[in-house]
């Protein structure tokens, strides 16, 4: 079946501008994870969502960082003003479950921001 | 409370074996590993959930020691296709609010 899938895939952005990033995770997957990952270093937790709860937000860096889930399905990261150090990959994941569960990874997107 | 991952970094002849350590502070509930190649998403290896059990994966097991807070990753006969970054995600209780805390990663070579 279908995996995580996130898009775009590259997002390359001028300073100041808002961007929105994609995840589509797997189908009957009540949680689902936004990480950013910056170049050689490890999963920064941004956000999580299960089921109809309220979003798990404490990794979100600031409040130019904002997350939503439609419908319990496809999410939305949105990051306004982008800033040079917002620059990283973008990695959405999900389970069928909660943290408890095996999680699915995207294929990430990768955001430069010049 | 973000577990300790080490070594840093291990460089391997195919055929050799490794152990990667994670270690927490605090009690844990279940330990979760994933290995990411590069450039490529992390990918599930396993959960462990009760103290001193072992679980595999091909040649890749793991132990969870409840006591000494720790779980470590063996790796038996290291292939080439065991390089990549391995990290640890930990779970400190069963609750409902509640999230992996991640380590830093070990980054793991295997040369021919």
């Amino acid at each position: 079946g279908a995996g995580v899938s996130q898009s775009p895939s590259n997002k390359v952005t001028e300073k100041g501008k808002d961007v929105e990033l994609r995840c589509d995770p797997i189908s009957g997957h009540t949680a689902l994870y936004w990480y950013r990952q910056s170049l050689g270093q490890g999963l920064e937790f941004l956000i999580y969502f299960q089921g109809n709860s309220a979003p798990d937000k404490s990794g979100l860096p600031s409040d130019r960082f904002s997350a939503e889930r439609t419908g319990g399905s496809v999410s939305t990261l949105t990051i306004q003003r982008t800033q040079q150090e917002d620059s990283a990959v973008y990695l959405c994941a999900s389970s069928l479950r909660g943290p408890g569960y095996e999680q699915y990874f995207g294929p990430g997107t990768r955001l430069t921001v010049t | 409370q973000q577990p300790v991952q080490s070594p840093q970094a291990v460089i391997l002849r195919e055929g050799e074996d490794a152990v990667i350590n994670c270690s927490s502070s605090k009690a844990l509930y279940s330990v979760h590993w994933y290995r990411q190649k590069h450039g490529e998403a992390p990918v599930f290896l396993m959960i462990l959930l009760k103290g001193g059990e072992q679980k595999g994966h091909e040649k890749i097991s793991a132990s969870f020691n409840e006591k000494k807070q720790q779980s470590s990753l063996y790796l038996t006969a290291s292939q080439l296709s065991y390089s990549g970054t391995y990290f640890c995600g930990t779970l400190f209780n069963a609750g409902n609010n509640r999230k992996l805390i991640w380590g830093l990663g070990t980054s793991l070579a295997v040369n021919p």
